[in-house]
């Protein structure tokens, strides 16, 4: 089936450090995926839409220059936290959309990394 | 696309059928309704999805009204490892993002 691997599966860093996620799908090409973010007790927030060779989709708040998507192959799509702060200690979480027949139709659903959480001291 | 209500929380007996209730009374003719799940500390893992008619996969069941304002998940023998938070999710098939509600907080009692 579908598989979504996501790296680093957690991540403790100082304070102004920059980091980066990795999400790659691994049998089957995503031309979209989606980057999510999970604070404890609560539910996944959409961050941003990455498309394969073009500019990422933001939702309106995320800061686009504090989180950096690149979206360079059919593959792999990574997620840069820049000068990260406590604040941003966060759980994220990727996701890759595919097609998924069923019941006579198709429909686009997500498949998701295990998630990556990240701490800021 | 359609909000959808869930209730907060629920239990179930180990063994017996979960039933998961969804409400999207204001679902479009296009729009899809998916079903998720997320183990505590894990990604979301994909269950179900239908439009009209019923499904029924591996995994689960899904029934949709006539009227397609609600839905309903069923787990027919509930296990501990099914104690989860469910995500009903209502997305038109040309629709883009998956937004996520606050879902159900099933737990699976032995």
């Amino acid at each position: 089936g579908a598989v979504v691997s996501q790296h680093p599966s957690w991540v403790i860093c100082k304070s102004g450090t920059s980091v980066k996620i990795e999400c790659r799908s691994l049998d089957f090409q995503a031309t979209t995926m989606f980057w999510y973010r999970q604070f404890p007790k609560q539910s996944l927030m959409l961050m941003a839409t990455s498309n394969e060779g073009s500019k990422a989709t933001y939702e309106q708040g995320v800061e686009k220059d504090k989180f950096l998507i690149n979206h360079a192959s059919l593959t792999l799509s990574t997620l840069t936290v820049t000068s990260a702060h406590p604040e941003d200690s966060s759980f994220y979480i990727c996701s890759a959309r595919r097609l998924a027949g069923g019941g006579g139709f198709g429909a686009n659903v997500l498949t998701f990394g295990a998630g990556s959480r990240l701490t800021v001291l | 696309d359609a909000k959808t209500t869930q209730p907060t929380s629920m239990d179930c007996a180990e063994g017996r059928a979960a039933n998961l209730p969804c409400n999207h009374s204001t679902i479009s003719g296009n729009e899809y309704v998916y079903w998720y799940r997320q183990i505590h500390s894990q990604g979301p893992q994909y269950i179900i999805h239908g439009l009209k008619n019923n499904e029924t996969n591996e995994m689960a069941s899904l029934i949709i009204t006539e009227d397609r304002k609600s839905s309903t998940l069923i787990l027919p023998h509930a296990t501990l490892r099914d104690t989860a938070v469910y995500y009903c999710i209502v997305r038109a098939s040309t629709g883009n993002q998956f937004y996520f509600g606050t879902g159900t907080s099933l737990t699976v009692i032995p």
